[in-house]
């Protein structure tokens, strides 16, 4: 089956604008997690799903960072009135389980002008 | 602060020279550990992972790590590299007593292996 998915892959925003990226896990996956890469760091977690619940949000850097997972499949991360810094790549993971292997997604790449 | 440290940022091999990769990570009690590998153009995916038992852990494509707990270590080995192993490494931890959901990546090493 198909693998995570993540869209758009490549987002140029400008300074203030408000984004949403989407991941699509794989299907049956319970836990769905986000994080934010920045160039050449590792990633960094942002916030954890299972299911619909978010049971993580303690990474998200600030109120402007906001995720959902209204059915238990689909997510969106929303950022509100970029800022420069939040230009990153954005990596979804989902898995059977919170200690199951994560798989993931492709990312997509901010860029905040 | 609380860390994963990957202390080779750039590590240039020649084939059929032995790897080892160093992760140390500063989070005391229970921990689970990962490496994930990261293939030029594709996702990043999990080469191996220890959560208790043997601290050997064999993984994928010949690969392996040691946990060693006095040293807060869990480096990746391979005996022999090859021009496929090209890729950018990262050590991963999610330390139990922390934080139950978090994963903590280190900031990863870009592994060359010249043909």
């Amino acid at each position: 089956g198909a693998g995570v998915s993540q869209s758009p892959r490549y987002k140029v925003a400008k300074r203030g604008q408000d984004v949403a990226l989407r991941c699509d896990p794989i299907s049956g996956h319970v836990s769905l997690f986000w994080y934010q890469q920045a160039l050449g760091q590792g990633p960094e977690f942002l916030t954890y799903f299972q299911n619909e619940a978010q049971l993580d949000k303690s990474g998200l850097p600030s109120d402007r960072f906001f995720a959902e997972r209204p059915e238990g499949s689909v997510s969106t991360l929303k950022i509100q009135r970029t800022q420069q810094e939040d230009s990153a790549v954005y990596l979804c993971a989902s898995s059977r389980g919170r200690e199951e292997t994560q798989y993931f997604g492709p990312g997509t790449r901010l860029l905040v002008l | 602060a609380q860390s994963v440290s990957q202390h080779n940022h750039h590590v240039i091999l020649s084939e059929a020279a032995s790897l080892e990769l160093g992760c140390n990570y500063s989070y005391g009690g229970t921990v689970n550990l990962f490496w994930y590998v990261q293939y030029p153009g594709q996702h990043l995916q999990l080469l191996l992972k220890y959560f208790s038992g043997d601290p050997l852990v064999k993984g994928i494509k010949g690969f392996e790590a040691e946990f060693i707990k006095s040293k807060f270590s869990f480096n990746l080995r391979k005996p022999s590299v090859q021009w496929s192993d090209t890729a950018e490494y990262f050590c991963a931890v999610n330390a139990l007593r922390y934080n139950f959901n978090k994963f903590y990546f280190g900031s990863g090493t870009k592994l060359n292996v010249k043909p």
